[in-house]
């Protein structure tokens, strides 16, 4: 089945410690990729997209069509990064992964 | 974003009525789509919507009904609530291209009673 998956249901790391969340797809061709992010009690929305390049809040996420993965990363984790992060799903289907809850202690 | 909007906020029932859930949405997205979210299981898609007058099953559609008359709006009913069915309901639209984003509205938390 075309989806995507993210190992890590809870991650947790201190205060300026490089951050990296795993997200791995099972699908052909070449996904657009997205990642989102819930702060509390919010809705979700998008953090970046490979497509772009881009560079949000110090993420980045390259896309590696070997491992078919799209890994998100941040050298210095900042206590406002703890959140919920979505790898978003393919369009095929628009089933999201349980995400990866991201705590950064003081 | 202030393009999709979700009423009520919260939504207090009680098992076995009927609830509605409403989403609107002033993009004109082609695609809708109705997620339900709890501790542990993440997001799930209940139903989605390609287009007026189209719908599709998502993940865990049983007990849910939707409607989608109009493009803007795409409202989902609990035909008759059970404590299960007690969860944040997020609904969420996007344009018809392939790599388009979801955006997401800021969620219904509904307590079946």
């Amino acid at each position: 089945a075309q989806r995507v998956t993210q190992p890590e249901k809870l991650l947790s790391v201190f205060k300026g410690a490089p951050v990296e969340l795993k997200c791995n797809y099972s699908y052909s061709g070449s996904p657009e990729l997205f990642w989102y992010v819930q702060y509390s009690r919010q809705r979700l929305q998008l953090l970046l997209r490979h497509i772009s390049r881009e560079s949000i809040k110090g993420f980045t996420a390259d896309l590696n069509k070997g491992e078919t993965s799209f890994h998100l990363k941040k050298p210095f984790a900042q206590e406002e990064d703890s959140a919920m992060y979505y790898c978003a799903p393919p369009r095929q289907n628009f089933v999201f992964g349980p995400g990866t809850r991201l705590s950064v202690l003081p | 974003d202030a393009g999709i909007t979700q009423s009520p906020r919260y939504k207090i029932t009680e098992t076995g009525r009927q609830v509605t859930l409403m989403c609107h949405q002033t993009w004109s997205h082609s695609y809708m789509f109705w997620y339900r979210q709890d501790l542990g299981h993440g997001l799930r898609l209940i139903y989605y919507s390609a287009a007026a007058d189209i719908t599709d099953k998502g993940e865990v559609p049983d007990g849910y009904v939707v409607s989608r008359s109009k493009t803007e709006n795409f409202p989902l009913t609990l035909e008759s609530a059970t404590r299960s069915q007690t969860s944040v309901y997020f609904c969420a639209s996007s344009e018809t291209s392939y790599n388009s984003p979801l955006h997401f509205g800021n969620g219904t938390r509904l307590t079946v009673t």
